[in-house]
């Protein structure tokens, strides 16, 4: 099975939150990090939390680790239309810089 | 945060020639790079790992002769796709990574292979 796994989809209204969620399953991952992706763009670096960590908060964003379920997930509080992207979860591994990524949760915000 | 330039950003090329897709730090010297790619729709695919003045580490099944690295300073590294074919054509992604923990992300570059 994928390493990184997201669901795919995401409907949410403006100006409620919106929650991403993301499973893996290497313990021995390092670094955990979500990426925003517009059509036709690059990924932005949206925040990232150190796997010792439970929760981080950035602005908007909110982060939660679930170490022992290898659970992450990212909350967007008061979604706008400009939130509307593709969202990917990845993993950064302890040896290395490879990350491996999530299949990524298409986040779709309706006015 | 670091920014991470690629160019071109989209590129149209004929069947059985080669393109060169550039991928720069600008503001960082970059030790390691690595090049995805993007089918639509699909998650990003880790194609090789472009280390400053060594050969770059390929994954498994992505040809080596097909997809030339080549990372000659700290702030570039360029990915040759060679006599590209239409099922080459895709989105080709650069991220980087100093001596920081973070990888940042190019804008991508848009290979149309006609």
């Amino acid at each position: 099975g994928e390493d990184v796994e997201q669901s795919l989809f995401l409907s949410v209204r403006e100006g409620d939150s919106s929650v991403i969620n993301c499973t893996y399953t290497d313990s021995s991952s390092t670094y955990l990090y979500w990426y925003k992706q517009e059509p036709g763009a690059g990924l932005q670096l949206l925040t990232y939390i150190f796997s010792n960590m439970d929760m981080k908060q950035d602005q908007r964003l909110t982060v939660l680790l679930n170490k022992k379920d290898k659970h992450l997930s990212l909350r967007i509080a008061d979604t706008q239309t400009g939130d509307s992207a593709i969202y990917f979860c990845a993993e950064r591994k302890a040896a290395g810089n490879k990350l491996t990524f999530g299949g990524g949760t298409r986040v779709l915000v309706k006015p | 945060g670091a920014v991470v330039s690629q160019h071109p950003s989209w590129v149209i090329c004929k069947s059985g020639t080669s393109v060169k897709i550039e991928c720069r730090s600008l503001d960082f010297q970059a030790t390691t790079m690595f090049w995805y790619r993007q089918f639509p729709k699909q998650s990003l695919m880790l194609m090789a790992t472009s280390n400053e003045g060594s050969k770059a580490t390929y994954e498994q099944g992505v040809e080596k002769d097909k997809f030339l690295i080549n990372h000659a300073s700290l702030t570039l590294s360029t990915l040759t796709v060679t006599s590209a074919h239409p099922e080459d054509s895709s989105f080709y992604i650069c991220s980087a990574g100093g001596d920081g923990y973070h990888l940042f992300f190019g804008e991508g570059s848009r290979l149309t292979v006609l």
